[in-house]
């Protein structure tokens, strides 16, 4: 059983469309974020969900959208996507509190090109 | 401000080598947590270890060990006896007190093991 799953793996699309990657975990956690990483590596939060309430909100284009219908789902909406959204999108979930530190489990990551 | 440093952006050793992958942190917080993560070629973001702040005992698993010294604000990583299957990008990450979980991520170690 796959702990933090999120589709498509893979998505080629054109500038200007509209795309969604869907994101599940079954680890019972309260808490899920999403995570971009670049053509260079570089991993960087971009928001976090504690039981469906945003609490991290990066400074990411509101063409970006986050959407959590539970704890156990979140998913990322992408308007009018341009070249530079062209990266590797994970998904993860941890156990949260304030301070708490807790170990953050990613997804197998969502490879998004486009063209 | 909270910064993770990994100086380290590929090493190349042959199987069987030992190798250390150097991660060094700041942060102005007493309390904070330290992790690593393994990236392989298929892409997915693996975790390795946990430490907290007040934990400075050093970790073996198997191959792997970790190394916490507060007083060079590092936390290094190392693998004795490499295997072609440890070649991956390895990422040292952050999080510090006073927020909810959010992880900052050091820009990676690429390390290439060959038989």
């Amino acid at each position: 059983d796959t702990a933090v799953s999120q589709t498509p793996k893979y998505l080629v699309t054109q500038m200007g469309n509209d795309k969604s990657i869907k994101c599940e975990q079954n680890l019972g956690h309260d808490t899920m974020y999403w995570y971009k990483q670049d053509s260079k590596k570089f991993l960087k939060i971009m928001f976090s969900y504690n039981n469906k309430e945003l609490i991290i909100n990066e400074t990411v284009p509101n063409r970006f959208s986050p959407k959590s219908p539970d704890k156990a789902h979140l998913n990322l909406h992408i308007n009018s996507l341009e070249l530079g959204d062209s990266a590797v999108y994970f998904c993860a979930s941890s156990w949260t509190g304030y301070n708490s530190g807790n170990t953050i489990y990613f997804g197998e990551g969502s490879w998004l090109t486009v063209v | 401000a909270q910064k993770v440093t990994q100086a380290q952006t590929e090493i190349s050793v042959v199987e069987k080598e030992d190798v250390t992958l150097d991660c060094v942190y700041e942060t102005r917080d007493t309390t904070y947590y330290l992790f690593w993560y393994k990236q392989p070629p298929s892409g997915e973001l693996v975790f390795l270890i946990r430490r907290n702040s007040f934990d400075e005992q050093n970790e073996i698993s198997g191959r792997y060990s970790w190394n916490f010294q507060k007083s060079t604000s590092s936390f290094n990583f190392t693998i004795t006896a490499s295997q072609v299957v440890d070649s991956a990008v390895y990422f040292c990450a952050l999080i510090a007190s006073g927020g909810y979980n959010k992880l900052i991520f050091g820009a990676g170690t690429r390390l290439a093991v060959h038989p």
